[in-house]
């Protein structure tokens, strides 16, 4: 059973920029959540994918935004990086509503620097 | 709002010893879900022990065992022969369904050291 995975480990980018954070989900799920991880906090929720819908948001803005594909891989997309973005990003995979397995299983995460 | 909360910034423990974290969260729901994560320096968060409110029973994992007080909101847990790859931070969460969705809300983590 091949776990969840997530590329790149580590990135750099410029305040302004933007980037794209991959996720690959564990095999036979078909749920996706990310989470935003700041330094010596807890993991806030950004947003969740179910069959290609996002179905539940966190108090993130809308410079945050994700796909999930056919596959049930995801993409974590935000624009116009500011330095409070700085953070590690987690995704973390499940068998969402009707498979009701509430066990959530997270990737090792991509750690975003902006400077 | 739902919110957990962890008092421990903090512990420590000697090899083979037994250490509690403490964790406490507010929900009006009737029936829920918690959860231990650890997250070792690696980064990965580990799911460790779950337990649904609907069970009265305790839920036990190998040395990880939790002390669940529902009426108290508590939800602490127990680690029994600690051992060396036992350090890391240990998060307390709790699952919540909103809007169709599934999310974890999460404590600020207890770092646990781990002493031979």
């Amino acid at each position: 059973e091949t776990g969840v995975t997530q590329s790149p480990t580590h990135l750099i980018k410029t305040r302004g920029q933007q980037v794209t954070l991959r996720c690959s989900s564990q095999s036979g799920h078909n749920t996706v959540s990310w989470y935003q991880q700041a330094l010596g906090q807890g993991p806030q929720f950004i947003f969740q994918y179910y069959r290609e819908e996002e179905n539940g948001r966190g108090n993130f803005p809308p410079r945050f935004s994700g796909l999930q594909f056919p596959n049930y891989s995801s993409e974590l997309n935000v624009n116009a990086l500011e330095l409070d973005d700085s953070a590690l990003y987690l995704c973390a995979s499940s068998v969402g509503l009707a498979g009701l397995s509430y066990e959530q299983y997270f990737g090792p995460g991509t750690r975003l620097t902006v400077t | 709002a739902q919110t957990v909360t962890q008092s421990q910034p903090e512990m420590s423990v000697q090899e083979a010893e037994t250490v509690t974290l403490s964790c406490t969260y507010d929900t009006s729901e009737s029936d829920y879900y918690l959860f231990w994560y650890k997250q070792p320096p690696s980064r990965q968060m580990i799911l460790v022990i779950r337990q649904e409110a609907y069970k009265q029973q305790n839920a036990t994992e190998n040395r990880f065992s939790v002390n669940f007080q529902k009426a108290a909101k508590s939800f602490s847990l127990k680690i029994s022969d600690s051992q060396l790859g036992d350090a890391a931070m240990y998060f307390c969460a709790y699952l919540v369904e909103e809007g169709g969705s599934e999310k974890l809300v999460f404590g600020k983590g207890t770092k646990l050291t781990v002493n031979p």
